[in-house]
């Protein structure tokens, strides 16, 4: 049975800081994806990463997937305010369900 | 936003009364997904949907229903609602693109009283 954990569960850093958001997953996964979310909204998609090493980048925010560890990172470069939300990450077993981490709330201040 | 509305988008209903949440999409995806939403566990899956009248389980179910009768709409309903369904509910859809990227509506925040 496939389980996600993320850690840290909450995360308060100052402004232009840097840190990393951890992703562990138990089972092999196709997939990994990478999600925001705004108090009272709805989740964003940031990033799906596909294979072995893969890396994205998006501004301030940069994921990287290790297939062999069953590890994916989230990782915020000088932080700012305005990254300052609840993140998750999923995984996926096959492609029909993803199972959702319990999300790194994390909020930048000045 | 993929096209997704939920409704209704707040419900305060009594224990024991049955309730039905409506996922409607507009892009004619195959893949509908239903979720709830605690404090602590993260996004679960409750059911979903990959065709017409085609549903499957997710992992927490129980006491939930769904039915899928047309390409657009994927609903969702409590038989007799408890206090332990309040939650925040979230449909979703999968787009048909290599990423198998899903998509979530705007949720529908349900209080069982």
């Amino acid at each position: 049975e496939l389980k996600v954990e993320q850690n840290p569960l909450f995360l308060s850093m100052q402004e232009g800081k840097n840190y990393t958001i951890y992703c562990n997953y138990s089972t092999t996964s196709d997939r990994l994806y990478w999600y925001r979310q705004d108090p009272g909204k709805s989740l964003e998609s940031l990033f799906v990463l596909l294979s072995n090493g893969a890396v994205k980048q998006e501004g301030r925010l940069m994921a990287s997937l290790d297939t062999k560890a069953r590890l994916s990172t989230l990782h915020i470069t000088a932080a700012v305010h305005d990254l300052s939300a609840t993140y998750f990450c999923a995984a996926t077993h096959n492609t029909d369900k993803l199972i959702f981490g319990t999300g790194t709330r994390l909020q930048v201040f000045p | 936003d993929a096209g997704i509305t939920q409704s209704p988008r707040h419900k305060v209903t009594e224990t024991g009364t049955p309730v039905t949440l409506r996922c409607h999409q507009t892009e004619n995806h195959r893949y509908m997904y239903w979720y709830r939403q605690d404090p602590g566990h993260g996004l679960r899956l409750i059911h979903y949907s990959y065709g017409v009248k085609d549903t499957d389980k997710g992992e927490v179910s129980d006491g939930y229903s769904v039915s899928r009768s047309k390409t657009e709409d994927f609903l969702l309903t409590l038989e007799s609602a408890t206090s332990s369904q309040t939650s925040v509910y979230f449909c979703a859809i999968r787009e048909n693109r290599a990423l198998d990227e899903q998509y979530f509506g705007p949720g529908t925040r349900l209080t069982v009283t």
